[in-house]
């Protein structure tokens, strides 16, 4: 079993629905949860973090961590065609040094 | 917010040549830097963890003579890879994690396309 696991995809959804993106990770000692974004041939780049269960909600992002589950998903409102990506879950666990990343779901947004 | 460079961007050599590649935290201090390394289509893998002052720790398969890592200040960190061969052609990303601050949030470089002939 993988650390952190994320459905590959791709996942497609029209432009303007909600795009739900998941991951589900391993170690329950897991203290920060981090979202990013990496378009095509580009390096990837920091959407939401979360550290307590719940939701956070950063524009058209919002960010949910249940610990008990052991799963944080990232919500897109109002996709757009520009929110066509793979989206990286990365989880650290306190002191570990670094974090895990997941291999990344690709996501298309059809006009 | 925290910005990270990578020099250079882009790279061509001959097989057996050395490359070096550059990555500055440009904003903050970077107590810690990693080095990462993606095949296209594939997922990021994380080649090192790299301190301030200390050596890299280096992942699992991941040649330490051969990718050589150094973190001599808290704004940059090079990675050499030697006598690079063809395999070694890849996409080459490097993160960096700000110190002051409590949360262990990456803020990565924007990459070095290396190409070996």
């Amino acid at each position: 079993q993988k650390e952190v696991e994320q459905n590959s995809g791709p996942l497609s959804v029209p432009e303007g629905a909600i795009a739900s993106l998941n991951c589900t990770y391993s170690d329950r000692v897991s203290q920060s949860f981090f979202w990013y974004r990496q378009y095509s041939g580009k390096s990837p780049e920091l959407i939401m973090s979360i550290y307590s269960n719940g939701d956070k909600e950063d524009g058209r992002f919002t960010a949910q961590l249940n610990k008990a589950s052991q799963y944080v998903s990232l919500l897109i409102r109002d996709s757009q065609p520009s929110d066509s990506a793979t989206y990286l879950c990365a989880v650290n666990v306190a002191n570990a040094g670094k974090s895990t990343f997941g291999d990344g779901t690709t996501l298309t947004v059809k006009p | 917010g925290a910005v990270v460079s990578q020099h250079p961007s882009r790279v061509i050599c001959k097989s057996g040549t050395s490359v070096k590649i550059e990555c500055r935290s440009l904003d903050f201090q970077a107590t810690t830097m990693f080095w990462y390394r993606q095949f296209p289509k594939q997922s990021l893998m994380l080649m090192a963890t790299s301190n301030e002052g200390s050596k890299a720790t280096y992942e699992q398969g991941v040649e330490k003579d051969k990718f050589l890592i150094n973190h001599a200040s808290l704004t940059l960190s090079t990675l050499t890879v030697t006598s690079a061969h063809p395999e070694d052609s890849s996409f080459y990303i490097c993160s960096a994690r700000d110190g002051s601050i409590a949360q262990e949030t990456q803020y990565f470089g924007p990459g070095t396309r290396l190409l070996v002939l």
